[in-house]
């Protein structure tokens, strides 16, 4: 099956500083990324959506200058947490979903997790 | 808008019960809808789908019928293992049959199953 990989899987950084999440589909190109964030007990919230090529569209409530989303090739896209803080301090997912014969089809990175200190 | 609303848990079972995960759903037009599984320091995976009504979708003994009637999508299980413990997301996707491909996901049960 596909394969999307995250790096780092942990990350521990300083209030203030930039944190940059990278997604990966190994195996397949993925059209569009999407990068989610997961709060403890709570669902899965989408942040913004990325299409190869063309700039991220964002959800509602979130700040697409603090969240620097960049969907480099077909199998690349990055979170740029910048100035973090530790209110962003959360688990973050990302899926991709490629070129297939069923376009809902979402493969799902092992999430980030960011701890802002 | 669009909701999903699932079953809080957590729910703790003993090994070989039967498990229900209610879901039901909110949406315009025809949605898609999804059970996906989170294994402890995984990633999400699909386990399992329906695209239309009365459509049953199944896999690794896991079954859940889209029941237009009635908005739902309850997942079930006849006899749970240890190794089914996760946490259990509802989605559904929008548009129709689902051609949109956003997902909207429900708040996640955790299952805990013992020995």
């Amino acid at each position: 099956g596909a394969v999307v990989s995250q790096h780092p899987s942990w990350v521990i950084c300083k209030s203030g500083t930039s944190v940059k999440i990278e997604c990966r589909s190994l195996d397949f190109q993925a059209t569009t990324m999407f990068w989610y964030r997961q709060f403890p007990k709570q669902s899965l919230m989408l942040m913004a959506t990325s299409n190869e090529g063309s700039k991220a569209t964002y959800e509602q409530g979130v700040e697409k200058d603090k969240f620097l989303i960049n969907h480099a090739s077909l199998t690349l896209s990055t979170l740029t947490v910048t100035s973090a803080h530790p209110e962003d301090s959360s688990f973050y997912i990302c899926s991709a979903r490629g070129r297939q014969r069923f376009s809902y089809e979402q493969y799902f990175g092992p999430g980030t997790r960011l701890t802002v200190t | 808008g669009n909701s999903v609303t699932q079953m809080e848990g957590p729910v703790t079972l003993s090994e070989e019960a039967f498990l229900t995960i209610n879901c039901t759903y909110t949406a315009t037009g025809y949605p898609s809808l999804f059970w996906y599984v989170q294994y402890p320091g995984e990633g999400l995976q699909l386990l399992l789908k329906a695209t239309k009504a009365d459509d049953k979708g199944s896999n690794k003994g896991f079954e859940a019928t889209y029941r237009k009637e009635t908005t739902s999508f309850h997942l079930e299980k006849g006899s749970v293992q240890v190794s089914d413990s996760a946490v259990y997301f509802c989605a559904l996707s929008e548009g129709y049959g689902g051609s949109q491909g956003n997902l909207i996901f429900g708040k996640g049960t955790k299952l805990s199953v013992k020995p």
